[in-house]
């Protein structure tokens, strides 16, 4: 049964800091990885996908890596914005029916 | 552009009540998905639908019956509402599962009293 753990479950940083989001899952035998970002009471808004062949993927400040053989993926904010304040969650498509399996998700707050 | 919409966005039920979720999709999707989110347990897959007139069971399938009549729509059915069916309900679509990525619409808020 796959497995995904996202930590921390929360983080604060002070606006400008570059930071890391971590991803983990364990099995390796994946399709594709997905990072969504949710706003409170809001849905989910993709953010980057990246597949089983690709090692990482960039949109703007964000930059995703992937590493199947260890299980890890990462997602790199760069002069992080009071403005990236949200939850994000990682989802990865695995076995034979191809199932979708989230994380819970890291809470981040960027304080001005 | 509409992308994924869902109706109602919020609704209080009694136990023992029924009730339907539409999710309605405008980008002749494939696959359409229906999760719930609770605290603490992430996002939990309810049923899918990889095309239309086909459903299939997800994780948590038990008390919720769903119908893919069009492409376009994914209703999800409460027969009977309970307390534990309180959370919050998603919508997602995709063109395919395992190389594009998913869309999803804002929520229904659902509480079962």
């Amino acid at each position: 049964k796959q497995e995904v753990t996202q930590i921390p479950a929360a983080l604060s940083v002070p606006e400008g800091e570059n930071l890391v989001l971590n991803c983990s899952f364990t099995d390796s035998a994946i399709y594709n990885l997905q990072w969504f970002r949710q706003d409170p009471g809001k849905g989910l808004t993709s953010l980057l996908l990246i597949q089983s062949s690709q090692r990482e993927q960039t949109s703007g400040r964000l930059n995703a890596s992937l590493d199947k053989s260890s299980g890890r993926s990462t997602l790199y904010i760069a002069a992080s914005q009071p403005g990236d304040s949200a939850t994000y969650l990682c989802a990865v498509v695995s076995g034979g029916y191809q199932k979708v399996t989230f994380g819970t998700g890291t809470k981040l707050q960027v304080i001005p | 552009n509409a992308g994924v919409t869902q109706t109602p966005k919020f609704r209080v039920l009694k136990t023992g009540q029924s009730m339907t979720l539409l999710c309605a999709q405008d980008m002749n999707h494939e696959y359409m998905y229906w999760y719930r989110q609770d605290p603490g347990m992430g996002l939990r897959l309810i049923h899918y639908s990889v095309g239309e007139g086909t459903t299939a069971k997800g994780e948590v399938p038990d008390g919720y019956n769903v119908s893919r009549l069009k492409k376009q729509n994914f209703l999800l059915g409460l027969e009977s509402a309970a307390p534990s069916q309180t959370s919050v309900y998603f919508c997602a679509s995709s063109y395919s599962i395992g190389t594009t990525e998913a869309f999803f619409g804002q929520g229904t808020r659902l509480t079962v009293v």
